[in-house]
């Protein structure tokens, strides 16, 4: 099993560029998140997918968008990036009934310009 | 809205020596807590977790949590850091609610003198 896998693993932007964040698990888990990590600020929750067809806001969705393609899938999508969206982003998976534990990705590390 | 606070940003320990990481959670009802583990170059990982039960819980690596409900805390503890506990630790809390969010806190950095 490859878990949760994320790519790419790094990216440079311009301002005002969009680019996807792919996201994929092989765990069959129903729930999927959307992380940003930034210094001396934590993890912080952009949006997240209970189930398939189904995405909410997290605490910091300005700017995201995301779209849980199927029960494998689950993408992030900035359509016009900011330097304030320099960060490092995490995908999780969760099975959330039976172990509730957070499956992370590798991370993509962006960097806006 | 549901919060998690970690005191502690940055801890400097030396080796053998004893470790308590604070956590407290701003939520009424019933959570799931959650300590998370980010080794230099690695996925972040779960240390331990409480559900219910005993409030004492053991992880990996002889770490060990105390879930206090009266003050909404779940401190993380090490009787005897290694130097290989190295690491960003962050403490998460799910709450039992209509929503199906897992809320991080902003995380400490441990680093441990050989």
């Amino acid at each position: 099993n490859a878990g949760v896998t994320q790519t790419p693993k790094f990216q440079v932007l311009k301002t005002g560029q969009s680019m996807t964040l792919q996201c994929a698990q092989d765990m069959n888990h129903n729930s999927m998140y959307w992380y940003r990590q930034d210094p001396g600020m934590g993890l912080r929750l952009i949006y997240y997918s209970a189930s398939e067809g189904t995405t909410d806001k997290g605490e910091v969705p300005n700017g995201y968008n995301v779209s849980r393609l199927n029960k494998r899938e689950f993408s992030l999508r900035l359509e016009s990036a900011a330097p304030s969206q320099t960060s490092v982003y995490f995908c999780a998976s969760n099975d959330r009934v039976y172990t509730d534990t957070q499956y992370f990705g590798p991370g993509t590390r962006l960097t806006v310009l | 809205a549901q919060s998690v606070s970690q005191h502690n940003h940055h801890v400097i320990l030396s080796e053998a020596a004893s470790l308590e990481l604070g956590c407290n959670y701003s939520y009424g009802g019933t959570v799931n807590l959650f300590w998370y583990v980010q080794y230099p170059g690695q996925h972040l990982q779960l240390l331990l977790k409480y559900f219910s039960g005993d409030p004492l819980v053991k992880g990996i690596k002889g770490f060990e949590a105390e879930f206090i409900k009266s003050k909404f805390s779940f401190n993380l503890r090490k009787p005897s850091v290694q130097w290989s506990d190295t690491a960003e630790y962050f403490c998460a809390v799910r709450t039992m609610n209509r929503d199906d969010k897992i809320i991080f806190g902003k995380g400490t950095r441990l680093h441990i003198l050989p």
